[in-house]
């Protein structure tokens, strides 16, 4: 199975600032990752798929990027409905594997 | 517009099974995969495997293989997950999404406790 270590666990922000969560996968995934946030009591919500392409209603101030083994999920002026759980997923190879998440706190 | 809906909260004894449902609408059942996800508590996501309703395909996370069963019928667009020989390991929220090329649709989650 491929893992996904993703850092870090935990993520201190004040509204306004730009974020930074990285996944690096045990092999390469060919940029099949895509990247979720989840809310409290709710369902994950896809953001971005294939590296970095936003899927339909994904604010502009989220951004993917990487390739090969590495990739990174950007959130630029941090708003408060942003503050949530953020999980990668890779889906290259069977099973998919998710990150092990990044909780999004206020400062 | 579509959806999907799941059974209720699940509270369920060892060794027992437990089949939950996941219940679209607003779209062809048959036409895209499902998938399903385990969320222990406190803990990250799980991927379990998917089924083609179209033809009844699975695919499994080996982990999961012999405790998840993965079935669809088409009469009522409904897909199940049977999970068996449960163990406190096995309480969590399971969710059901829809592969468009991404999880476009998710259903609410069922949270399922197996405790005697």
């Amino acid at each position: 199975d491929i893992q996904m270590t993703q850092s870090p666990p935990s993520l201190s922000a004040s509204l306004g600032d730009k974020v930074t969560i990285t996944c690096q996968a045990s092999q390469n995934i060919n940029k099949y990752i895509a990247w979720y946030q989840q809310k409290p009591g709710k369902a994950p919500r896809q953001l971005i798929r294939y590296t970095s392409t936003l899927v339909s209603g994904t604010p502009s101030r989220f951004s993917g990027s990487g390739s090969g083994r590495d990739y990174s999920f950007s959130i630029s002026n941090v708003e408060s409905e942003d503050i949530a759980s953020y999980y990668c997923l890779q889906y290259d190879n069977l099973p998919w594997t998710f990150g092990g998440g990044t909780k999004l706190e206020l400062k | 517009q579509v959806q999907l809906q799941q059974s209720g909260t699940e509270l369920v004894k060892p060794a027992s099974s437990v089949k939950i449902s996941c219940k679209a609408s607003g779209y062809t059942f048959t036409s895209n995969y499902m998938h399903w996800i385990r969320q222990q508590p406190g803990n990250g996501l799980e991927w379990i495997g998917w089924i083609y309703p179209g033809n009844g395909n699975t695919k499994y996370n080996q982990k999961f293989d012999g405790k998840a069963t993965l079935t669809a019928d088409k009469s009522s667009s409904t897909a199940y997950m049977q999970l068996s020989s449960l163990t406190s390991e096995d309480s969590a929220v399971y969710f059901c999404a829809r592969w468009a090329g991404y999880f476009d649709y998710w259903g609410q989650g069922v949270m399922v406790t197996v405790s005697s």
